[in-house]
Parts: C-alpha cells; sequence; structure tokens
C-alpha cells in the first residue's frame, strides 16, 4: 500500500460521537485525498490538501472536517457521527495533483466505520 | 450521477478466459484510469489512457478509449484466479481550476480456477 496507513482500521461509535480518523504517509506526497466508498456510489471525494494546512473540500465534505499539520499526515474528523456515514473510509496521496497530467493516485488499506 | 458509470456490475469467467469492463462517463475528460481492488484493500493502479489515446497495453491488460462515444474499456486476456476483484475506471478533467477525479461504481470479476 505504498507507504501509506491508516488508523484505526475498525471503529464502532455511537451517533454523535466525534471521530478522527488519520492517514499517514512515508512518501513525501505532496497531495493527499480522504473519500469514502459505499455500495452503488464508488468512492467519493471527500476533502483533499495540496500541502501543510492546505485543503480545500471535494463532493461529499458536508460533516467532515480536515487537518494537516505535517506532510506526512493528514486527519479527517467526523464532528458528530451520523448513521450515514458509516462506510469504508480510504485515503490517498499524489506526487502531483490527481488528474492533471499523469498523477497517480496511491491508497491506503481503509477504515470501517461503523456508527450505530 | 456518477461521471463513471462501469458495465456489468459483476462478471463470472472461467480461468483462461478473457474479461471485458466498461466504462462510460457524460463529459469530456483529460485522462482515463482503470484501478483495481481487491477484497478488504485499498485501490491499485493498474493503467492509465489519455484522452488524446486509443489504445493501450500493459502486460495481460488492454484498454481502449473512444472518446466519441464517451467510452472506455478494459480488456484482461488469459484471466487468472489472482485477477478477481472489483475494477473501477476513473475520469478526470478541469473543473474550476481543479483537475477532479471521478471513480465509477466497479465492476467485480470472479474469476473461477
Amino acid at each position: 500500500d505504498a507507504g501509506i496507513t491508516q488508523s484505526p482500521r475498525h471503529k464502532v461509535t455511537e451517533t454523535g460521537t466525534p471521530v478522527t480518523l488519520r492517514c499517514h504517509q512515508t512518501e513525501n506526497h505532496r497531495y493527499m485525498y480522504w473519500y469514502r466508498q459505499d455500495p452503488g456510489h464508488g468512492l467519493r471525494l471527500i476533502h483533499y490538501s495540496y500541502g501543510v494546512k492546505d485543503t480545500d473540500k471535494g463532493e461529499v465534505s458536508d460533516g467532515y472536517s480536515v487537518s494537516r499539520s505535517k506532510t506526512e499526515d493528514f486527519l479527517l474528523t467526523l464532528e458528530s457521527a451520523t448513521s450515514s456515514q458509516t462506510s469504508v473510509y480510504f485515503c490517498a496521496i499524489s506526487h502531483g495533483l490527481a488528474g492533471a497530467g499523469v498523477q497517480t493516485q496511491y491508497f491506503g488499506p481503509g477504515t470501517r466505520l461503523l456508527v450505530l | 450521477s456518477q461521471q463513471g458509470e462501469e458495465d456489468p456490475q459483476a462478471l463470472s469467467i472461467q480461468e483462461g478466459e478473457n474479461a471485458t469492463m466498461n466504462c462510460s462517463y457524460k463529459t469530456s475528460i483529460n485522462n482515463l484510469q482503470w484501478y483495481r481492488q481487491n477484497s478488504g484493500r485499498g485501490l491499485v493502479h493498474l493503467i492509465l489512457i489519455r484522452s488524446n489515446e486509443r489504445e493501450k497495453h500493459s502486460g495481460r491488460l488492454r484498454v481502449t478509449l473512444d472518446t466519441s462515444k464517451k467510452s472506455s474499456s478494459l480488456l484482461i486476456t488469459a484471466s487468472r484466479a489472482a485477477d478477481t476483484a472489483s475494477y473501477f475506471c476513473a475520469t478526470s478533467k478541469n473543473s474550476g481550476g481543479y483537475q477532479k477525479v471521478t471513480f465509477g461504481t466497479g465492476t467485480k470479476l470472479q474469476v473461477i480456477p
């Protein structure tokens, strides 16, 4: 998984609680992404980062926030978890901005989150 | 709706047969990529084809792109049990200065030994 780890790998939480997922990379890639994967929807972009402290929203950002204080770490926070946020969350990295030129994304192993 | 839609949603073949998966999209793109996802794992990049290319090969993989029909196909020749996975297309296009990458819903391939 290209030097990308995600923690935790599995989490069960209750509605209304805050949850933070961590993505850590050892590749020194500039761009980092958070996706969620749900049946029938493929992968959908939540937020992405184009540098330390530089982040932007994806297509499904409501209810999520992110932070990137170091190149290697990108945190995704569910401020108040809801059952609709039950999903598998994937972190990805790319050397350049994904889509521009030939920038390939490398994915982490995923975090399975269940919100009860 | 999804920029990339794969079909079929599921495909089951015998080892040694060829597997073909298709991806259709709705708007112009800069490039299209195919990824594979083994069960419980992250996506792994397979191949990229640019909008000005029509065909690309990588080992047992052959990708075609028809921009007039807004469609792409991924052919896996001489399939192996290890090819069992889900396959996703991902399109990229300009969107307000940002290159937006959109993944399809995937084709689940089962190769029977």
